[in-house]
């Protein structure tokens, strides 16, 4: 198995641009989680789906970002308009419902200027 | 709101040194732990898992430790090796839900 994919691994934009940011999960696995990684705050869970549905986006910083799932094998991550304090590395994991080991994906580290 | 908290935040050992890196947490009403390595500029790699029900997990010269009632879980790092160094994350929570985690323990092995 590939493994969890993302794209772009890496992406340099100026503020107010949109970005969007991709993730392939592993195949046959049903959730889906979105994390952002700063120096300041660590790893933080911003939203996941499970079988394509967004179960908590409680960790969405701002209505400027925003999430979804087409369909099982596909999420994207969206920011508009970006902004200087949205660079951090965005990681993508998914798992199985009943397994809970969640696998990450290389990360896209994201600057913007 | 569940908060991690991993001690120490910074440890470098000598080569072949057994070393334990300690994690807490608020809230006892877990799902399962899991620790992951991280090295620069990479994503993270899974190391071991244990669920709610289990006390430890062992994987070659890993082993982890899991005590719901007080809240702490230990990885166990046996004859350490300079390919250990890395930032090692514990992470609580999981199933259908996601992760929170500490801020992790950067570790050096010193050849």
């Amino acid at each position: 198995d590939a493994g969890v994919i993302q794209s772009p691994r890496h992406e340099v934009t100026e503020m107010g641009q949109e970005v969007t940011l991709r993730c392939k999960p592993i195949s046959g696995h049903n959730s889906l989680f979105w994390y952002r990684q700063t120096m300041m705050r660590g790893l933080e869970l911003l939203i996941y789906f499970n079988n394509n549905v967004p179960i908590d986006d409680s960790g969405m910083p701002e209505d400027r970002f925003s999430a979804k799932m087409p369909n099982a094998s596909f999420s994207t991550l969206k920011i508009q308009p970006s902004e200087p304090r949205d660079s951090a590395v965005y990681f993508c994991a998914s798992s199985l419902l009943d397994s809970s080991e969640q696998y990450f994906g290389p990360g896209t580290r994201l600057t913007v200027t | 709101k569940q908060e991690v908290t991993q001690i120490p935040a910074a440890l470098s050992v000598p080569e072949g040194e057994n070393l334990v890196l300690n994690c807490s947490f608020t809230d006892s009403a877990i799902y399962n732990l899991q620790w992951f390595r991280q090295d620069p500029g990479k994503g993270l790699t899974s190391l071991l898992l244990i669920q709610s029900s289990q006390r430890e997990q062992t994987s070659g010269r890993l082993n982890a430790s899991l005590d719901k009632s007080s809240g702490r879980s230990t990885l166990y790092i046996a004859a350490s090796q300079p390919g250990d160094s890395a930032t090692y994350l514990c992470a609580v929570g999981g199933g259908a839900d996601g992760l929170t985690f500490g801020k992790g323990t950067h570790l050096i092995i010193q050849p």
